[in-house]
C-alpha cells in the first residue's frame, strides 16, 4: 500500500525555521518525483515545490512565493523527502502535504500525503 | 505563470442529477490537465489525468473532457459522497497551477 506520512508542522514566529520531513512506502521512491502543495486555511491548492529522482537529475523547482526560502532535499536511503523552510512569513501558514504520482498514475499526483499544519504567527 | 480560472465557484445540485464544470487556462496546456477531489480535513484526491483518464479506482460517473484552454469535469449522477471541492491542475508549463476550485454542494 502507497503510504506517505508527513510530519514536523508546528507553531513558529515570523522569521524563524522548519524543517518537514515526508516518509514515503509502497513503492520505489527512489524513481519518483516528489512534491510539495500547500493549503492555508479555507483556501485552494497552491503548489509548492518537487524533487526530481536522482536519476532525472535530482533538480529542485519552486512556486515563486517561496523561492530562495525554501529547500527540498531526499534521502533515497530512508525513503524521505524534507522540505527545509526558512524566513517564515504569516502568509506561509497552511497545511503542507507531499504528493507524487508513486507509479500509480503517468501524471497527476495519485498518492498524498495526510498533510501537516504549519503555523506562522508572533 | 498559467492562471487556472474555475467555474462556478459553487454548483448546487440535488442528488442523482448531473454536474459540470469547467476549467479554463490562460494559455493552451495541451492535455496536461488533472482534476481533483478534496473532502473537508482529507487530502485531494486525484481523480482525472491527461484531461480525459480516470485514476485507478475512480468510478465511470466522473468523466473529463478538453484540450487547449478547456476542460470539463462531468459527474453524471451525483452520490451523497460526491459533494465535495473540486480542482483543475495543469502540469503542462512551470511552475504547476491549480484553480481556484469548484463547490459542489446539495440542493
Amino acid at each position: 500500500e502507497v503510504q506517505l506520512v508527513e510530519s514536523g508542522g508546528g507553531l513558529v514566529k515570523p522569521g524563524e525555521s522548519l524543517r518537514l520531513s515526508c516518509a514515503a512506502s509502497g513503492f520505489t521512491f527512489n524513481n519518483a518525483w516528489m512534491t510539495w502543495v500547500r493549503q492555508a486555511p479555507g483556501k485552494g491548492l497552491e503548489w509548492v515545490g518537487r524533487i526530481k529522482s536522482k536519476a532525472a537529475g535530482g533538480t529542485t523547482e519552486y512556486a515563486a512565493p517561496v523561492a530562495g526560502r525554501f529547500t527540498i532535499s531526499r534521502d533515497d536511503l530512508k525513503n524521505t523527502v524534507n522540505l527545509q523552510m526558512n524566513s517564515l512569513k504569516t502568509e506561509d501558514t497552511a497545511v503542507y502535504y507531499c504528493a507524487t504520482p508513486a507509479g500509480i498514475t503517468a501524471a497527476g499526483y495519485a498518492a498524498w500525503g495526510q498533510g501537516t499544519l504549519v503555523t506562522v504567527s508572533s | 505563470e498559467i492562471v487556472m480560472t474555475q467555474s462556478p465557484a459553487t454548483l448546487s445540485v440535488s442528488p442523482g442529477e448531473r454536474a459540470t464544470l469547467s476549467c479554463r487556462a490562460s494559455q493552451g496546456v495541451s492535455n496536461n490537465l488533472a482534476w481533483y477531489q478534496q473532502k473537508p480535513g482529507q487530502a485531494p484526491r486525484l481523480l482525472i489525468y491527461a484531461a480525459s483518464t480516470r485514476a485507478p479506482g475512480i468510478p465511470a460517473t466522473f468523466s473529463g473532457s478538453g484540450s487547449g484552454t478547456e476542460f470539463t469535469l462531468t459527474i453524471s449522477s451525483l452520490q451523497s459522497e460526491d459533494f465535495a471541492v473540486y480542482y483543475c491542475q495543469q502540469y503542462n508549463n512551470w511552475p504547476l497551477t491549480f484553480g481556484g476550485g469548484t463547490k459542489v454542494e446539495i440542493k
